[in-house]
């Protein structure tokens, strides 16, 4: 599985938005970007995820930049339940199973 | 809508005991998956399901057996169980191979 990056931590402030940065340099062409979240507590929960354009749905945006190498979870107006570890992943539609392989996530602290 | 349950919520076990734990996917969704997070941990695949076969195996250890049943409910068997088997056991169920999962609320298993 390609690897990603994030960053340990970020903290954000209520109703503002929130860039939750992804680095996936070694990403192939067959590789979608995931994301997921888990609140404290709770099992992880789908957020979005995407191949090569923008995304959007009711939860979050996704920019995907032009090649691939990085993409951006954008939380559009941050709320205290947002509070929870931002997990980026990739996986290759190739391949069996289908799995999710998580890595080290983003914990995103929201102050009120 | 419906979520994925998963029985027991809690369970205590003693060293050596066995426990099994049940996971009851979304209606419809084919194929299961069930991972392991230690305290502090980000969840570990363990091992997964589609149409009743086995389809993928990640870091599940020789003691520990699973299978899915005809009305796609999954079991995870846990045998000699140790004291580094606790954990919060979470699983998840997919239709679409390329789109988000469903998680479980987890299993918290505490071997004592």
């Amino acid at each position: 599985d390609a690897k990603t990056t994030q960053p340990n931590s970020m903290e954000s402030n209520e109703e503002e938005p929130v860039h939750l940065p992804c680095n996936h340099s070694t990403i192939s062409g067959t590789d979608y970007i995931h994301w997921y979240r888990q609140l404290p507590s709770q099992g992880p929960e789908y957020v979005i995820h995407g191949l090569t354009s923008n995304v959007n749905n009711r939860m979050a945006s996704l920019a995907i930049a032009e090649d691939r190498k990085s993409s951006t979870l954008i939380l559009h107006r941050a709320t205290l339940r947002d509070a929870a570890v931002y997990y980026c992943i990739l996986r290759d539609a190739r391949e069996y199973g289908n799995k999710l392989v998580f890595g080290a996530g983003t914990i995103l602290r929201v102050k009120s | 809508a419906a979520g994925v349950i998963q029985s027991p919520r809690h369970l205590i076990k003693e060293k050596r005991e066995t426990a099994t734990l049940k996971c009851y996917p979304i209606p419809r969704h084919d194929t299961v998956y069930w991972y392991q997070q230690g305290p502090g941990q980000d969840p570990q695949f363990l091992i997964s399901f589609y149409e009743k076969m086995q389809s993928d195996k990640g870091s599940i250890p020789d003691r520990f057996s699973a299978q899915q049943f005809s009305d796609y409910h999954s079991e995870l068997n846990m045998s000699s169980l140790e004291l580094g088997d606790s954990a919060l056991y979470f699983c998840a169920s997919s239709l679409d191979p390329t789109g988000g999962k469903v998680f479980g609320p987890g299993t918290r298993l505490t071997v004592t």
